[in-house]
């Protein structure tokens, strides 16, 4: 079965600083992955997915993620944090022929003035 | 930009008593499927449902559990005698797919249920 661990169950950066939250995954063939975004009392908005083609992969609100096979990794970045990015962040792996979503446990993500 | 609908917003119930939980999908996705995500915890697949059947469901998804896509645009879950611990927020997702390709799965904004 696939896992998703994501290292961090809470990230803090002052506005305009970089963003860095971290994503591993565990699967035997080549995954699909995704990051999606969850504000305060709403449901999941997908930021961005990887589906084997390029690497890198940009996504909405100026994020973007790089999958590396060799590090079995797939962290998102954003290059200048804002305060509208408070929230928290999902990373996912889709497994089986129905995609079903194997979560990791989310990071929460502060953004100091 | 279409969306996925979920209705009520929240429900209150009491523990043994039948909750139907409502879903529209977009309406040219062909894969529906349900999570929860009890507070704190990380999002958690139930059920997926493609073809008027379900494809696939999770250990958590037991025989008090129960999905119907009703009409051509209704998905629903039901919990036939709610626990305590079925407290969660649920979320109903769809995706366009093909078979054997990458299934996005967009995200409705969520019911939360409370038992009690």
């Amino acid at each position: 079965a696939q896992s998703v661990t994501q290292l961090g169950s809470h990230v803090s950066v002052s506005e305009g600083a970089l963003v860095l939250l971290r994503c591993n995954y565990s699967s035997s063939v080549p995954p699909y992955l995704f990051w999606y975004v969850q504000y305060p009392n709403q449901g999941l908005q997908l930021l961005l997915k990887y589906t084997s083609a390029a690497t890198l992969v940009k996504g909405i609100n100026g994020f973007e993620a790089e999958f590396k096979k060799s590090e079995t990794s797939f962290h998102l970045t954003k290059p200048s944090a804002h305060m509208s990015d408070a929230a928290e962040y999902f990373c996912a792996v889709s497994e089986g022929q129905g995609g079903k979503l194997i979560f990791g446990q989310g990071t929460e993500l502060s953004v100091k003035p | 930009e279409p969306e996925v609908t979920q209705t009520p917003s929240h429900q209150v119930t009491q523990m043994g008593q039948e909750v139907i939980l409502r879903c529209v999908p977009i309406s040219n996705h062909l894969y529906f499927y349900w999570y929860r995500q009890i507070l704190g915890q990380k999002v958690e697949f139930l059920v997926s449902f493609y073809n008027n059947e379900i494809s696939e469901k999770s250990e958590i998804f037991d025989d008090q559990f129960s999905v119907e896509r009703p009409d051509g645009s209704n998905f629903t879950l039901k919990i036939r005698s709610t626990k305590l611990e079925d407290s969660a927020m649920y979320f109903c997702a769809s995706s366009v797919g093909t078979s054997g390709g990458v299934k996005t799965q967009y995200f409705g904004p969520g019911t939360r249920l409370l038992v009690l």
